[in-house]
């Protein structure tokens, strides 16, 4: 069982649509990223999280510290928003070191 | 200002050979780190650089595994010889200061990997 539990695996979604990737992870951490990958590209970093909430564009990332849950949303999706998302924590029971959860792959057919 | 290279974007080799990558971070970051996806799974932590010295080889597999950054700038890391069940894409990343330290905002830079299939 993977430490950092991203759901769903796969998502398609339509055009416009409001999108939710999940991540949940089982020990107390000092930050969570959000990070991008399109097809044939390099990983991004989208956000960094410690607490409450952050918005960057049409991108939005929250996280609930004590219920150890952090959401990526994605409003008015668009084709261009295809890619792998990935959640990754860091936390003194990693060692310090990045975990990452598998992935999810995000399709918004227009 | 150039991102993150990796340098071959694929490599397919023969079981027990040789394979070399190759990654050139973003000028003046001190700091490189190795992930790895094999296939199906998710990322794992390699090593982390500081400069030219290994801060952090915890993730390192095995033996076969070597990685060097000779004078702190581009960093090579040698399979030798391959297994088949290191196939997969290896990415590195780069940051001024040490990322995730807590209080930072440091931002991380991924290259775009390296496929490696080991057939």
């Amino acid at each position: 069982k993977n430490e950092v539990e991203q759901s769903p695996q796969n998502l398609t979604a339509q055009e416009g649509e409001f999108i939710t990737i999940n991540c949940s992870y089982s020990v107390g951490i000092s930050a969570l990223h959000w990070l991008q990958q399109h097809p044939g590209g390099g990983i991004v970093s989208l956000f960094m999280l410690s607490s409450g909430k952050k918005k960057h564009g049409r991108l939005i990332a929250t996280i609930n510290i004590q219920e150890k849950h952090s959401s990526l949303h994605i409003t008015a999706s668009h084709p261009r928003d295809s890619a792998v998302y990935t959640c990754a924590v860091r936390g003194m029971e990693y060692g310090n070191k990045l975990v990452f959860g598998a992935g999810t792959i995000l399709r918004v057919k227009s | 200002e150039a991102g993150v290279t990796q340098f071959p974007s694929h490599s397919v080799i023969e079981k027990g050979q040789t394979v070399t990558l190759r990654c050139d971070p973003i000028s003046g970051h001190d700091n490189l780190y190795w992930y790895r996806r094999v296939m199906g799974k998710e990322i794992k932590f390699l090593l982390h650089f500081v400069k030219e010295s290994k801060q952090d080889e915890s993730g390192m597999p095995n033996n076969r595994f070597l990685a060097e950054r000779t004078g702190g700038t581009y960093s090579t890391l040698k399979v030798q010889p391959a297994e088949l069940e290191d196939s997969g894409v290896y990415f590195c990343a780069s940051s001024l200061r040490p990322w995730g330290r807590r209080g930072t905002n440091e931002k991380l830079f991924f290259g775009s990997g390296t496929q490696l299939s080991v057939l």
